[in-house]
């Protein structure tokens, strides 16, 4: 069945470092890919997404290309700050799966510290 | 302002004893999903509805039921909540079937059930 894997947390970092989250997924047909993210006390937003292979999607910094050769779709931002400290979900949808509401990965917990 | 409202944020309940968590929207979507959340789990689909029309994942136990009485309602009814169901449940409404139309969920705070 479709999954997502996220790598394992807590990320600590300090404030204006290089962030990297990987995140694989396994789906048959051809997935849209999500990243959501979660603040402390609040419910989870979206934050980017990508619908097909080689897309980028990128909202406030954050940046995550869609690797079909790789099944993966990594998130990125080149200086994190504080506030960006939240929990980070990956996710995915497929159309091939009508009625299936999205795969969630584990989330991966990130820390920056000023 | 919040649209999609969970309470309580907070629940108690004792085991064996039948809870109900609320969820209400403002957005108007006809989709409205619950999802619960262990400890360093994944969110995992519930159920959800399309309209009035429910839709039961295949591995969701018969404990856990649902209502929607109209468009800005849904319940989550636990009838004998046990140990391991203590855990997060949120809520997330779209405006249309996510999966069809690549619209994106929205999320309630969530309401962290335990059970004594």
């Amino acid at each position: 069945g479709n999954s997502v894997t996220q790598m394992e947390g807590p990320v600590t970092l300090s404030e204006e470092a290089f962030l990297t989250i990987n995140c694989t997924y396994t789906a048959t047909g051809y997935p849209s890919l999500f990243w959501y993210v979660q603040y402390p006390g609040e419910g989870l937003q979206l934050l980017l997404k990508a619908t097909k292979a080689d897309d980028k999607g990128s909202n406030k910094g954050f940046e995550a290309t869609y690797r079909k050769e790789t099944t993966s779709f990594h998130l990125e931002k080149g200086s994190v700050q504080v506030s960006d400290s939240a929990v980070y979900f990956c996710a995915l949808s497929d159309l091939g799966q009508a009625g299936t509401a999205l795969i969630f990965g584990k989330g991966t917990t990130l820390s920056v510290s000023s | 302002d919040a649209m999609v409202i969970q309470n309580p944020r907070y629940q108690v309940t004792q085991f064996g004893k039948p809870v109900t968590l609320s969820c209400s929207q403002t957005l108007n979507h006809n989709v409205m999903y619950w999802y619960q959340q262990k400890s360093s789990q994944a969110p995992k689909l519930l159920f959800h509805y399309y309209d009035k029309d429910f839709n039961n994942e295949a591995d969701t136990p018969d404990n856990f039921q649902s209502r929607r009485p109209n468009t800005s309602f849904c319940f989550l009814d636990i009838r004998s909540p046990g140990l391991g169901d203590a855990a997060m449940y949120l809520c997330a409404t779209s405006r249309d079937k996510g999966v069809l139309t690549n619209e994106k969920l929205f999320f309630g705070s969530g309401t962290q059930l335990s059970v004594l």
